[in-house]
């Protein structure tokens, strides 16, 4: 079946550092893969997707590109904010169907 | 536009008692959803419905019923709680169509938190 896999958090930075957040999947046919963001006491919130490989998603200076060589999503983002604190999900969708396969969520402080 | 509402925010239970979590969506979007969220294990789907009249079984559907009332309500209920509900619900909405092929976003609820005892 279909399965994502996040590293464990929390992943706890200093502003202004880089940030990765790794993610890998397991998935039948050709699978849309997406990152949502869900900051303290609310709910989740697309932040980048892809729906090809190759393709690189972008939104608030994070990026993640589709590798479906090494079938990897990983999150990065240049330089954080304290604001960028929150749980990240990486996701995908089974070629064809709407239901998200979530992975377990990470965690990211920020300090500044 | 309000976009994905959940009532109530939070609810405690007794084993054993029955309650309805209602969701609505103005976006008008075809399909919505239902997760669960606890600790460690991510967002995991309990139902959906891909269009005004058709549900269908999500990843932990044991213990919930759900119904589309119309296209803008979907309601998830529990019939008899126990402990092992105890969860941040979330209620979500999409909008699919013969082309989206699962590209689509999802745009989620602020959740629902229940304990049960």
């Amino acid at each position: 079946g279909n399965s994502v896999t996040q590293m464990e958090g929390p992943v706890t930075l200093s502003e202004e550092a880089f940030l990765t957040i790794n993610c890998t999947y397991t998935a039948t046919g050709y699978p849309s893969l997406f990152w949502y963001v869900q900051y303290p006491g609310e709910g989740l919130q697309l932040l980048l997707k892809a729906t090809k490989a190759d393709d690189k998603g972008s939104n608030k200076g994070f990026e993640a590109t589709y590798r479906k060589e090494t079938t990897s999503f990983h999150l990065e983002k240049g330089s954080v904010q304290v604001s960028d604190s929150a749980v990240y999900f990486c996701a995908l969708t089974r070629g064809g169907y709407s239901t998200l396969t979530f992975g377990k969520g990470t965690m990211l402080l920020v300090s500044p | 536009n309000a976009g994905v509402t959940q009532t109530p925010k939070f609810q405690v239970l007794k084993t054993g008692q029955s309650m309805t979590l209602q969701c609505a969506q103005d976006m008008n979007h075809n399909s919505m959803y239902w997760y669960r969220q606890d600790p460690g294990m991510g967002l995991r789907l309990i139902y959906y419905s891909a269009s005004e009249g058709t549900t269908d079984k999500g990843e932990v559907p044991n213990g919930y019923n759900v119904s589309r009332l119309n296209k803008r309500e979907f309601s998830l209920r529990l019939e008899s709680a126990a402990p092992s509900q105890t969860s941040v619900y979330f209620c979500a909405s999409s909008e699919k169509s013969r082309t989206s092929g699962g590209q689509e976003t999802q745009y989620f609820g602020p959740g629902t938190r229940l304990l049960v005892l």
